[in-house]
């Protein structure tokens, strides 16, 4: 079964700080990995999806690493704003049956 | 880009009242769709597999006769929470892959349903 962990639970910076947040999965036989950001009472948004044959995904300020042999993920976010306070889960897509293991998400605030 | 609504985006019930969500792909074909509980600071979790034309897959643990799920076509899943309590009160999500439930493929998820059961 897989499991995802993702660390820190949560992570306060002042504006303008380079960050990385961190995912890890128990199965390395994985399809693709999407990280979200979810504000409070709100649904989902989708950041990047990192197929498994890929190494990393950029989208603008946000960058998404993956290494699949040793379970790992990493999302950098450059120059952090206070409009990125959001919390940020990766999902994890298995071989089979298509659908998406959460990890616990990492609560981010950054301050003015 | 792919889109997923659900309606109501917030529910208020009296406890032991049916309440139906409705998740439908608006701009694709979905022939599988899954459905997430998410409790209050806590992450997503699976709650079941819809799938068009047949019976769904609910995880281990998730009652089927108390989580109905109907796939009545291929845009549209809907959840009905049968005879509702208090401890049902949760963020109900949706999602549908954009190549029926390929595995190269991107999830769409809906805003949520947020139910509140009195």
């Amino acid at each position: 079964k897989q499991e995802v962990t993702q660390i820190p639970a949560a992570l306060s910076v002042p504006e303008g700080e380079n960050l990385v947040l961190n995912c890890s999965f128990t199965d390395s036989a994985i399809y693709n990995l999407q990280w979200f950001r979810q504000d409070p009472g709100k649904g989902l948004t989708s950041l990047l999806l990192i197929q498994s044959s890929q190494r990393e995904q950029t989208s603008g300020r946000l960058n998404a690493s993956l290494d699949k042999s040793s379970g790992r993920s990493t999302l950098y976010i450059a120059a952090s704003q206070p409009g990125d306070s959001a919390t940020y889960l990766c999902a994890v897509k298995g071989t089979n049956a298509g659908k998406s293991t959460f990890g616990d998400g990492t609560t981010l605030t950054v301050k003015p | 880009g792919a889109v997923v609504s659900q309606h109501p985006s917030w529910v208020i019930c009296k406890s032991g009242t049916s309440v139906k969500i409705e998740c439908r792909s608006l701009d694709f074909q979905a022939t599988t769709m899954f459905w997430y509980r998410q409790f209050p600071k806590q992450s997503l979790m699976l709650m079941a597999t819809s799938n068009e034309g047949s019976k769904a897959t609910y995880e281990q643990g998730v009652e089927k006769d108390k989580f109905l799920i109907n796939h009545a076509s291929l845009t549209l899943s809907t959840l009905t929470v049968t005879s509702a309590h208090p401890e049902d009160s949760s963020f109900y999500i949706c999602s549908a892959p954009t190549i029926a439930g390929g595995l190269a493929d991107t999830q769409y998820f809906g805003p949520g349903t947020r139910l509140t059961v009195l």
